[in-house]
């Protein structure tokens, strides 16, 4: 159990679009997801938190406007990266939180290259 | 200001050997502190995770080791194998919520 997955595993877009990266929890529901940044060979950055129903919370230094959150249903979160720009590009990870358990999941994560 | 810091950036080890990871943390009210194996291109992925009204927490051959009074824990591996091979993170929080986590340490067990 407790299995959250994330669609698409790689990207590859221009400079200028937008990419959709989707989060789900697929045998759990997950009142809260966490959206994480990671360079190369760094640690986890938390970009936001957000909660179903309700607008996500940044993390101070993330623009809110370029990475849009949406946490539509229990089971499905969405990071939109706007305009993206090269120094977008890096491993996006999303979690969610198993209320039965306390605890928090990972994804496998979403490697965005911005060309 | 990081929240928690973790030792060392990089361990290598033979086969059958035991690495010792530690992490300190600042925060008192932190009352979850899990461990995450990662592998290459892949998300991180709950190895273990104890909370503050232990002492000690076995699963297989993973043990994390947990020191309140010093705000100190540790992950042992016992009989590591090459597979063990990957990036570690600790990380403290309060379950349920963002976690704050460690810079990682790069695991090599060689055969």
């Amino acid at each position: 159990g407790a299995v959250v997955s994330q669609h698409p595993s790689r990207v590859i877009c221009k400079s200028g679009t937008s990419v959709k990266i989707e989060c789900r929890s697929l045998d759990f529901q997950a009142t809260t997801m966490f959206w994480y940044r990671q360079f190369p060979k760094q640690s986890l950055m938390l970009m936001a938190t957000s909660n179903e129903g309700s607008k996500a919370t940044y993390e101070q230094g993330v623009e809110k406007d370029k990475f849009l959150i949406n946490h539509a249903s229990l089971t499905l979160s969405t990071l939109t990266v706007t305009s993206a720009h090269p120094e977008d590009s890096s491993f996006y990870i999303c979690s969610a939180r198993d209320g039965s358990y306390n605890e928090q999941f990972f994804g496998p994560g979403t490697r965005l290259t911005v060309l | 200001q990081q929240q928690v810091k973790q030792s060392p950036q990089s361990l290598i080890v033979q086969k059958g050997g035991i690495p010792i990871i530690n992490c300190a943390y600042e925060n008192t009210a932190f009352d979850y502190f899990p461990w995450y194996q990662q592998f290459p291109g892949k998300g991180p992925a709950l190895l273990i995770a104890i909370r503050p009204d232990v002492s000690e927490k076995k699963e297989g051959r993973f043990t994390i080791s947990f020191n309140k009074s010093a705000k100190q824990f540790s992950l042992h591996i016992m009989d590591s194998q090459p597979g063990d091979s990957a990036t570690y993170f600790c990380a403290a929080g309060h379950s349920g919520y963002a976690l704050n986590f460690g810079k990682g340490t790069s695991l090599l067990v060689t055969p």
